[in-house]
This record gives structure tokens, C-alpha cells and sequence, in this order.
């Protein structure tokens, strides 16, 4: 089955610094790819997500990087605030429905002021 | 508009019981997904239902069990509670756009004793 793997279990920055969080997969088969951020007390959010035709997508601070030849994807958040804090999860849907999602087991990104 | 509401926040069992979590999604989604969240196993898909047919089924025991009424709003139960049922059960809403894109609820904090 699909399995989605993380390299750090926590990462603690410097506020105002670049933080980058990995994530590897197994399925290569996959469409698409997500991460998603869980602050404390809430369900997680979708941030941003790579299709597997790209290797690389920008959004609002953020940066995925998909290297389909290593199967990693990787989440750069620049200039990282202390709003930013949060676990972060990666995850691949597990059939064409995109509903069903298989997480990885998230990295704690702590934001030191 | 307003987002992925579940009832009870949290709730309190023992061993034996059963309990019945609730999920209202978001006005207009028509898919339900619900997952557990442990620390030991992280995020698991639980089940997905769509126009109140359960579409896709995550590895759990016939004890965990769900149903999606017309109106969309879903619910899940769990019979003859277990201690390793102690979780966070997080509900999710899902629209047309974003495939992998899942609204999340704050979640149902299942103790169980």
C-alpha cells in the first residue's frame, strides 16, 4: 500500500529564517501531492499542492518541490513567523477520488522569535 | 461561509460503550471523510461518503461505522469502545476544486477509560 514517510520530527527555526520540511513517497503512481498544516487545537489546513507533472509549485510564501526521480517532495516556507508553527503533514491520495489521503507522520515546526 | 462542524468537541467513554461523533460539512459539499488521529499511528482514513453512499473504507473493524444523511451532514460511531479508541476524530468536507483539497472540522477528542 502507499506509505508516505518523513525525514525530521521536529525543526526548530529562527523567526525571519527559510524552514524546509521533507517527506518521502513510495507510490510513484500518484497524481498529485498535498501538505497540510495542523496548528494545536485544530484540524489540519490545506496548504498547497504539486501535481506530478511539476517539480515545482510557489504560493504565498511557500514553495513545494517535487523530485519525482528520488520520490521527495519537500515544503520551503520563507521567512517563517511564528504563525507558522504548526505540525506539517504530507500525503498522496490513494485513488482518483482524492478523498482518501494517506499522511505522513507530520514534522513539529517550532518558530523561535 | 461556515466551516466543517463536529459535536461533541469532547467526550468522555469507557470500555464497552459506544458513541456516536457528528460532522455538519461545509453548505454545499457533498463529500464526508472521516479519519483518526493518534500519536502513535497519526492520521488514518476511517471512510468516505458521498450522497449518502459510503464510497472508499480505511482498515478499521466493523465496530467503527459511519452514515451520510441527505442534507450531507454525516456521523460515525464506534460500538464496544477500547482504550486504544482514545483519539481525535477529525471530519473533513471536500468541494469540486481543489481535489486533494479537504476542509477540516476541529475534530471529537475520544477519552476512553
Amino acid at each position: 500500500g502507499e506509505s508516505v514517510g518523513l525525514h525530521l520530527p521536529t525543526l526548530s527555526v529562527q523567526e525571519g529564517d527559510n524552514s524546509i520540511i521533507n517527506c518521502a513517497y513510495s507510490n510513484s503512481a500518484s497524481d498529485y501531492f498535498i501538505w497540510y498544516k495542523q496548528e494545536s487545537g485544530k484540524g489540519p489546513q490545506f496548504i498547497i499542492d504539486i501535481r506530478s507533472n511539476m517539480d515545482k509549485r510557489q504560493g504565498q510564501r511557500v514553495t513545494v518541490l517535487l523530485n519525482k526521480t528520488v520520490k521527495h517532495l519537500s515544503l520551503q516556507i520563507a521567512a517563517t513567523q511564528p504563525g507558522d508553527s504548526a505540525v506539517y503533514f504530507c500525503a498522496v491520495p490513494n485513488n482518483n477520488a482524492g478523498n482518501m489521503l494517506t499522511f505522513g507522520g507530520g514534522t513539529r515546526l517550532m518558530v523561535k522569535p | 461561509k461556515a466551516g466543517v462542524t463536529q459535536t461533541p468537541r469532547y467526550l468522555i467513554k469507557t470500555r464497552g460503550q459506544q458513541v456516536t461523533l457528528s460532522c455538519s460539512p461545509i453548505s454545499g459539499h457533498r463529500s464526508v471523510s472521516w479519519y483518526q488521529q493518534t500519536p502513535g499511528q497519526g492520521l488514518q482514513f476511517l471512510f468516505e461518503y458521498f450522497s449518502e453512499t459510503q464510497r472508499n473504507k480505511g482498515n478499521f473493524p466493523g465496530r467503527f461505522s459511519g452514515r451520510q444523511f441527505s442534507n450531507s451532514r454525516s456521523e460515525m460511531n464506534v460500538s464496544t469502545l477500547e482504550l486504544g479508541d482514545s483519539a481525535l476524530y477529525l471530519c473533513a468536507s471536500r468541494g469540486t476544486e481543489v481535489p486533494g483539497e479537504l476542509f477540516f472540522g476541529e475534530g471529537s477528542r475520544l477519552t476512553v477509560l
